[in-house]
């Protein structure tokens, strides 16, 4: 049972534009939504993340929106650079228990010049 | 701080063989996971520890065993290695206090393959 669904698979922007990555979850006990950012070869890292008591999270040129009600969040990457080529993942947790991050299928960025 | 570390960082494996992958931590981490990474299906979780001396199994635990014999490691244990388990294995851990909203930090991943 796939807990978190992630679309689009795969995107392609071009330099300057927005990139746009959506979540849908069904679990309405997680309570912690982190973006995770992944390098080739690497291990992922954590871009941002937000709570469901905020609609809104804003890091530099992301920023993710949460909706509670639909159970959806996405990632916008604005004025996307082909620094941000990478594979996007969404992830969802409860802050209690296990504290298990349950993961988004990811989305391959592609910035193109 | 080296973070979070994984050896080895590629291994082939034959059908039928056991090995052992090693997490270290340095961050005085409590919690410690292990995942799996295979195309087009996100990280699923194998096995986790929520302190030293325990473990718990995760969404897809059937053909591993885990260990935390110490706090800043956590190994993960292949005893009869079948083709299903070749993937990229990651090791993750995150802080339990308070206000760290369980940022996992992951190593750089053991690709594995099995013939």
């Amino acid at each position: 049972q796939q807990q978190v669904k992630q679309s689009p698979q795969s995107l392609i922007v071009q330099k300057g534009g927005i990139s746009i990555i959506n979540c849908a979850y069904e679990n309405t006990a997680f309570d912690y939504f982190p973006w995770y950012q992944q390098f080739p070869g690497k291990g992922p890292a954590l871009l941002i993340a937000i709570r469901p008591d905020v609609s809104e999270k804003k890091e530099g040129r992301f920023t993710i929106s949460f909706n509670k009600s639909a159970k959806q969040f996405s990632l916008h990457i604005m004025d996307s650079q082909p620094g941000d080529s990478a594979t996007y993942f969404c992830a969802a947790s409860k802050q209690t228990g296990r504290r298990a991050l349950t993961f988004g299928s990811g989305t391959r960025l592609q910035v193109q010049p | 701080n080296a973070g979070v570390t994984q050896t080895p960082k590629f291994r082939v494996l034959k059908t039928g063989q056991s090995m052992t992958l090693l997490c270290a931590q340095d961050m005085n981490h409590e919690y410690m996971y292990w995942y799996r990474q295979d195309p087009g299906m996100g990280l699923r979780l194998i096995h986790y520890s929520v302190g030293e001396g325990t473990t718990a199994k995760g969404e897809v635990p059937d053909g591993y065993n885990v260990s935390r014999l110490k706090k800043q490691n956590f190994l993960l244990g292949l005893e009869s290695a079948a083709p299903s388990q070749t993937s990229v294995y990651f090791c993750a851990s995150s802080s339990n206090l308070a206000g760290t909203y369980n940022e996992q930090f992951f190593g750089p991943g053991t690709r594995l393959t099995v013939l």
